[in-house]
């Protein structure tokens, strides 16, 4: 079946614009996750939805960041005004209601000039 | 809150050899603990989950041990082969409320033929 699918697979912007990415969950997972990722880093929690409800986003860096499941499913990661230091792989990953075991997609690499 | 240490250094292994990777956590004892394989541009692939309760867990050639009172796992890889060769994360439950995770930031193996 199909994986995790994030667009686009990479994004290059200018320092003080905004930039969505997205995630295209496995169907039917409830649990939504996004990370980011540098080089040489384990991936950081951003932000974990279950269901349509941002369940935890303490990892969220600031007020720049944001991000929506409006219908359960796909979620858009949106990041304002972005900054050199916003350059990092984004991750999305689901899982199914255990939430242990995370599904992830092949990442959106961002590069803010 | 909880913090995951791995080796930062490549390992470098024979073919054939067994390669193990070790993964040192502080604080509380994790409900779980995971092993993730990332290779070069995609996302982490799950590969084998351990509980607390377990010492052991194997998956064809590959081994998980859990050593709670130690604080440590330990990742095997036995009769290793150069397509094993890729950076392996370790991964627990951020935090005793919660059941989201936290990465470490993962031991590059490389296979030598």
């Amino acid at each position: 079946g199909a994986g995790v699918s994030q667009t686009p697979s990479n994004k290059v912007t200018e320092k003080g614009k905004y930039v969505e990415l997205r995630c295209d969950p496995i169907s039917g997972h409830t649990a939504l996750y996004w990370y980011r990722q540098s080089l040489g880093q384990g991936p950081e929690f951003l932000i974990y939805f279950q269901g349509t409800g941002a369940a935890d986003d303490s990892g969220l860096p600031n007020d720049r960041f944001f991000a929506v499941r409006p219908e359960g499913s796909v979620s858009t990661l949106k990041i304002q005004r972005t900054e050199r230091g916003d350059s990092a792989v984004y991750l999305c990953a689901s899982s199914s209601h255990d939430q242990e075991t995370q599904y992830f997609g092949p990442g959106t690499r961002l590069l803010v000039l | 809150s909880q913090k995951i240490e791995q080796n930062s250094e490549a390992l470098n292994i024979q073919e054939g050899k067994t390669a193990t990777l070790t993964c040192n956590y502080t604080n509380y004892s994790p409900a779980y603990l995971q092993w993730y394989r990332q290779d070069p541009g995609r996302g982490p692939v799950f590969l084998l989950l351990i509980r607390e309760n377990e010492k052991e867990k194997r998956k064809e050639r590959l081994k998980v041990t859990f050593d709670t009172t130690l604080k440590q796992s330990l990742f095997h890889i036995t009769a290793s082969q150069p397509a094993d060769s890729a950076t392996y994360l370790c991964a627990l439950d951020r935090d005793s409320s919660a059941s989201k995770i936290i990465f470490g930031s993962g031991t590059r193996l490389s296979i030598r033929p």
